[in-house]
């Protein structure tokens, strides 16, 4: 069964920093790209970033509204995703989910996380 | 980056109603396209990819048309399960980008 688990959301103040987590289990992790997924309070899904599988090199993408201040990597050994998030600021405020690249068509999610909540405020 | 529009942004329907939401992308995406189905607090679940195919487990009530830049979602009979919001998703190219979210609600 497919599980993705999120951790290292919580409140943090403008302009801090935080690491969100991704632990998979379930499937060959190493072989399927990975995104992360947001949604703020009461508002509609935003794509945010993803990293390509094993035998593409790692290769990253990112919403512009990230590019430069988030961070997408996966630890390939330990079956995990991160995203570095710094210079936080009110806006990112959301939850963030973890999804896995569709089995066989790349792009699309067939599993998500349960979602961790990060609140941007002072 | 492409742009998702989806109408209408909610629907009032009974069960047992046919149901259609559009999805239209502001350049053509050829069929790379998803629809997603989210209930208050959960994670979305995929209902189709590649415009028109029926991801593993979802009811066949469901199903999805369209290529280029207009794409539907439809559900045939409305079930008490289907109350939720459903949106599309373009995967053509990043950065990948969402319609704006249709809710389905109790008429």
């Amino acid at each position: 069964e497919v599980q993705l688990l999120e951790s290292g959301g919580g409140l943090v103040q403008p302009g801090g920093s935080l690491r969100l987590s991704c632990a998979a289990s379930g499937f060959t992790f190493s072989i399927y790209a990975m995104s992360w997924v947001r949604q703020a309070p009461g508002k509609g899904l935003e794509w945010v970033s993803a990293i390509s599988g094993s035998g593409s090199g790692d290769r990253t993408y990112y919403a512009d509204s990230v590019k430069g201040r988030f961070t997408i990597s996966r630890d390939n050994f330990k079956n995990t995703l991160y995203l570095q998030m710094n210079n936080l600021r009110a806006e990112d405020t959301a939850v963030y989910y973890c999804a896995k690249d569709h089995e066989v068509a790349g792009n699309y999610f067939d599993y998500w996380g349960q979602g961790i909540l990060v609140t941007v405020s002072s | 980056d492409i742009q998702m529009t989806q109408s209408p942004s909610s629907v009032s329907a009974s069960v047992g109603d046919r149901v259609t939401i559009t999805c239209r992308a502001s350049q053509g995406i050829s069929s790379w396209l998803a629809w997603y189905q989210q209930k208050p607090g959960k994670a979305p679940n995929l209902l189709i990819y590649a415009a028109s195919n029926l991801h593993s487990g979802v009811p066949s009530r469901f199903s999805g048309s369209g290529s280029g830049t207009d794409f539907t979602l439809t559900i045939s009979s409305l079930q008490p399960e289907d109350f939720a919001t459903y949106y599309c998703q373009q995967a053509t190219s990043f950065p990948l980008t969402f319609g704006g979210g249709t809710k389905v609600e109790i008429k």
